[in-house]
């Protein structure tokens, strides 16, 4: 069971665009949601997370938008760069527990 | 050490094969995880060590998937009898206590032939 949806699968977009990924998730005890950075031939890297007290978490370009009523969660990625070029994945635990991934979004930016 | 360390990198066997991954988290860290990444999809979880003990091990999808971490530091995934369906990026993670933010490492590509 994919307790975790990701959309799109795959993004483009322009040099100084506005990335928009988003997650849907089933499990309501779930109470961390980080999102996950991943270049070709290396692991995934923590970028941002938040946890079901907030509704916007921002870190530099990077923001998490939270919605715990409709279980969606969003990372907006504000002027685009291609260095931003990765595969990105939202993930989900509970108290502690393991993370539970989306399937992931290969995100191109394209100069 | 200063990221979590992963050995082999790249693993090729023959089908049938047993093979080792090792897993070295960073110094400090008490909880280790293994996932497990096949192509264009998301990690997912296969085994929880905190310390020694596995914690959680509801991931491991049979009985020829085992793990150790007798030291509570450098952990072992052990498949025996490969088969081709076992061909995936095999990724560890630590972190400082359960539930902190994960560390990856690079991840043990394995290619069952």
């Amino acid at each position: 069971q994919q307790q975790v949806k990701q959309s799109p699968q795959s993004l483009i977009v322009q040099k100084g665009g506005i990335s928009i990924i988003n997650c849907a998730y089933e499990n309501t005890a779930f109470d961390y949601f980080p999102w996950y950075q991943q270049f070709p031939g290396k692991g995934p890297a923590l970028l941002i997370a938040i946890r079901p007290d907030v509704s916007e978490k921002k870190e530099g370009r990077f923001t998490i938008s939270f919605n715990k009523s409709a279980k969606q969660f969003s990372l907006h990625i504000m002027d685009s760069q291609p260095g931003d070029s990765a595969t990105y994945f939202c993930a989900a635990s509970n108290a502690g527990n393991m993370l539970t991934f989306g399937g992931g979004t290969r995100l191109m930016v394209k100069p | 050490g200063a990221g979590v360390s992963q050995t082999p990198s790249n693993k090729v066997t023959e089908k049938g094969k047993y093979v080792e991954l090792r897993c070295d988290p960073i110094s400090g860290h008490t909880a280790l995880y293994w996932y497990r990444q096949s192509l264009g999809q998301g990690p997912e979880f296969l085994i929880y060590f905190q310390g020694t003990g596995a914690a959680d091990d509801s991931g491991l999808p049979n009985d020829r998937f085992f793990a150790v971490r007798p030291e509570g530091s450098v952990s072992t995934l052990k498949i025996q009898r490969t088969e081709r369906g076992d061909s995936a990026v095999y990724l560890c993670a630590s972190s400082f206590e359960r539930g902190g933010g994960y560390t990856f490492g690079s991840g043990t590509r394995l290619t069952v032939v």
